[in-house]
């Protein structure tokens, strides 16, 4: 069965500073997308950047980045210049292959909290 | 291009009552997702449709939930005789299939409290 790992229940970062929130997924799909999440206090989900299996680099999009080891099953967020408005929860999340709806699996999450 | 919205954003119901909650999804997307998070979880997969047709259901959807979206746009979930176990996030979240990327997009959740 196919299952997200969050193993960071809290993280602290100084403003202006990077940080790596960790991620790593278990599979048998050779075909799967990688999801990141911010979900602050008002509870909406906001997409923040996706990975594919095949992708061969690592996306990025603006101050995030995905640091995507296939071999050791991992998909890390990196958050650079962190920012107040970082905090929030954080959510990886896991992509079923099409056939199956595509329905999400999501870790348990990660809280941010950025210090001035 | 508006975004995925849900009505109401929250619901205090008393255990037993029927509650409805409808989602919006962003107008040319064929696939709509509905999530139950509770407090400290990452949301959990409940259903979805593909337009009018309910595809999958989850085996946390039991038989007092149901769902509908009856033309393939906005979509309800009713819960009835409701449980102080239901009071959680539901969120609904909405993709257009056959992208690249399949992003779902999150609607801002309908919070339920059951007393």
């Amino acid at each position: 069965a196919q299952k997200i790992t969050q193993t960071q229940p809290g993280m602290f970062v100084q403003e202006k500073e990077a940080v790596t929130l960790d991620c790593t997924y278990d599979t048998s799909d050779q075909s799967y997308g990688l999801f990141w999440y911010k979900q602050p206090s008002s509870g909406e989900m906001i997409f923040l950047i996706y990975q594919g299996s095949y992708d061969e680099q690592n996306a990025t999009e603006g101050r995030y980045s995905l640091n995507f080891q296939k071999a050791r099953k991992s998909a890390n967020l990196v958050i650079s210049a962190s920012q107040l408005g970082d905090s929030a929860m954080y959510f990886c999340a896991m992509r079923e292959t099409y056939n199956q709806g595509g329905k999400l699996i999501f870790g348990q999450g990660t809280e941010l909290s950025v210090k001035p | 291009d508006t975004g995925v919205s849900q009505d109401p954003r929250h619901k205090i119901t008393k255990r037993g009552q029927n509650v409805t909650f409808r989602c919006d999804p962003i107008s040319e997307h064929n696939r709509l997702y509905w999530y139950r998070q509770t407090l400290g979880q990452g949301p959990e997969f409940l259903t979805y449709f593909q337009n009018e047709a309910q595809l999958e259901k989850s085996r946390l959807l039991s038989d007092r939930f149901s769902a509908e979206r009856p033309k393939g746009s906005f979509s309800t979930l009713e819960i009835q005789r409701t449980e102080q176990g239901d009071s959680a996030m539901y969120l609904c979240a909405s993709r257009l299939s056959g992208q690249p990327t399949d992003t779902q997009y999150f609607g801002p959740g309908t919070r339920l409290t059951v007393l």
